[in-house]
């Protein structure tokens, strides 16, 4: 499976614009970039997804790079609801079913 | 609330006991799984089960025995835990229909092993 590398951990101000990076440069071309996060005692969510396109959703935008290798995360005014870790997540269509697997992630800190 | 419930959502057990953990999900899926999240590391995933048939199997003890009754019902019963096993364990359910479906977990069972 292909790797991503996040930062550890973030911080943002509150009603900031919040940029989360992530690296894969061994990205293939049939795996697509997935955000999920992961609030406080809970399970992990599903933001956003996508390919090769700048993706928009009502929660996130996700910014991927030209050649693939890197994406952005991008939360428009962070809230204290959004202090999470986020985890930026390969997924490869060709296998047989779907197969999630999660790194370490980013822990966002949201300041009031 | 994601449409997946785990019952029990706190479970403290001893490394003889016998337990199981259930899994339900209400959206119609076809695909569920189980994840194990232990303390500052990532999740890792445990079992899949596509069409009620398991499809993985990530080198995980025999000590943990997933079922899969239906397509809505995912068990993990659990026996001669060790005291490494507590953790917090997630089920997460999808549409498997060849492209790219979102995952919905569930709250996770706490577990902790004595």
């Amino acid at each position: 499976d292909a790797k991503t590398t996040q930062p550890n951990s973030m911080e943002s101000n509150e009603e900031e614009p919040v940029h989360l990076p992530c690296n894969h440069s061994t990205i293939s071309g049939t795996d697509y970039i997935h955000w999920y996060r992961q609030l406080p005692s809970q399970g992990p969510e599903y933001v956003i997804h996508g390919l090769t396109s700048n993706v928009n959703n009502r929660m996130a935008s996700l910014a991927i790079a030209e050649d693939r290798k890197s994406s952005t995360l991008i939360l428009h005014r962070a809230t204290l609801r959004d202090a999470a870790v986020y985890y930026c997540i390969l997924r490869d269509v060709e296998t047989s079913y779907d197969k999630v697997i999660f790194g370490p992630g980013t822990s966002l800190s949201v300041i009031p | 609330e994601t449409g997946v419930t785990q019952t029990p959502r706190h479970l403290v057990m001893g490394m003889t006991n016998k337990k199981s953990l259930k899994c339900e999900q209400h959206l119609g899926h076809n695909a569920m799984y189980w994840y194990k999240q232990s303390a500052k590391k990532p999740l890792e995933l445990m079992f899949v089960y596509s069409l009620e048939e398991r499809v993985e199997n990530n080198s995980v003890p025999s000590r943990f025995s997933p079922e899969c009754p239906n397509s809505s019902h995912l068990f993990l019963h659990l026996h001669t835990l060790q005291p490494e096993d507590s953790a917090l364990y997630l089920c997460a359910s999808s549409q498997d229909n060849g492209n790219y479906n979102e995952q919905f977990f569930g709250p996770g069972t706490r577990l902790t092993v004595l």
